[in-house]
């Protein structure tokens, strides 16, 4: 079956503007994440969902940042009034459910970020 | 504080050669780890859990709670396990959410 999509798959911004990115994940995975990934890091957490809503936000870096998911399915990263320090890699995860232990998260391709 | 440290930016070996990704993590509590690998132009994937204890493409990795390490090994390395392997922690909270460290890139030369 189709794994997790995300889009675009490389956006390029001026600073100052709003972007959108988003996920599809995986049919009947209820839990969805997103990771951000800077250029020669590991990846950092940004927020969890349970179904379409959001128990973990703690690793959005700023009030410019904000998610969203809809029903159990496509969920939106929005950027508000990008900076040069959001350009990175922006993962989408997801999985069947959480707390059982390892239980696998399935990776989208990412969206690349490039505000100038 | 829970992190995962990889020391090694980057691993060159040659084909044949025993290879070893190093992995340290700090974490109060059970922990939960994995590897994580991304080939190229590919997404990232799941290599490993250390629950299940399992052998994937040749590689193991087993927890050492005492020295808080949790190395990936391989005794004869292929060129096609040339990637950027990352080491990952699920955190504390019931979320889920993984806490990876820096990666390392894995070059395996003919």
């Amino acid at each position: 079956g189709a794994g997790v999509s995300q889009s675009p798959s490389n956006k390029v911004t001026e600073k100052g503007k709003d972007v959108e990115l988003r996920c599809d994940p995986i049919s009947g995975h209820t839990a969805l994440y997103w990771y951000r990934q800077r250029l020669g890091q590991g990846l950092e957490f940004l927020i969890y969902f349970q179904g379409n809503s959001a128990p973990d936000k703690s690793g959005l870096p700023s009030d410019r940042f904000s998610a969203e998911r809809t029903g159990e399915s496509v969920s939106t990263l929005t950027i508000q009034r990008t900076q040069q320090e959001d350009s990175a890699v922006y993962l989408c995860a997801s999985s069947l459910a959480v707390g059982e232990r390892g239980n696998e998260q399935f990776f989208g391709p990412g969206t690349r970020l490039t505000v100038l | 504080a829970q992190r995962v440290t990889q020391p090694e930016k980057l691993l060159s070996v040659f084909k044949g050669a025993p290879v070893e990704l190093k992995c340290n993590y700090s974490y109060s509590g059970s922990p939960e780890l994995f590897w994580y690998v991304q080939y190229s132009r590919q997404r990232l994937q799941l290599l490993l859990r250390h629950i299940s204890r399992e052998s994937i493409k040749g590689f193991t990795a087993d927890l050492n709670k005492g020295e808080t390490s949790f190395h990936l090994k391989k005794p004869f390395a292929q060129e096609e396990d040339s990637a950027m392997y990352y080491c990952a922690l699920k955190g504390s909270s019931n979320t889920g959410k993984l806490i990876f460290g820096q990666g390392t890139t894995l070059q395996v030369k003919p």
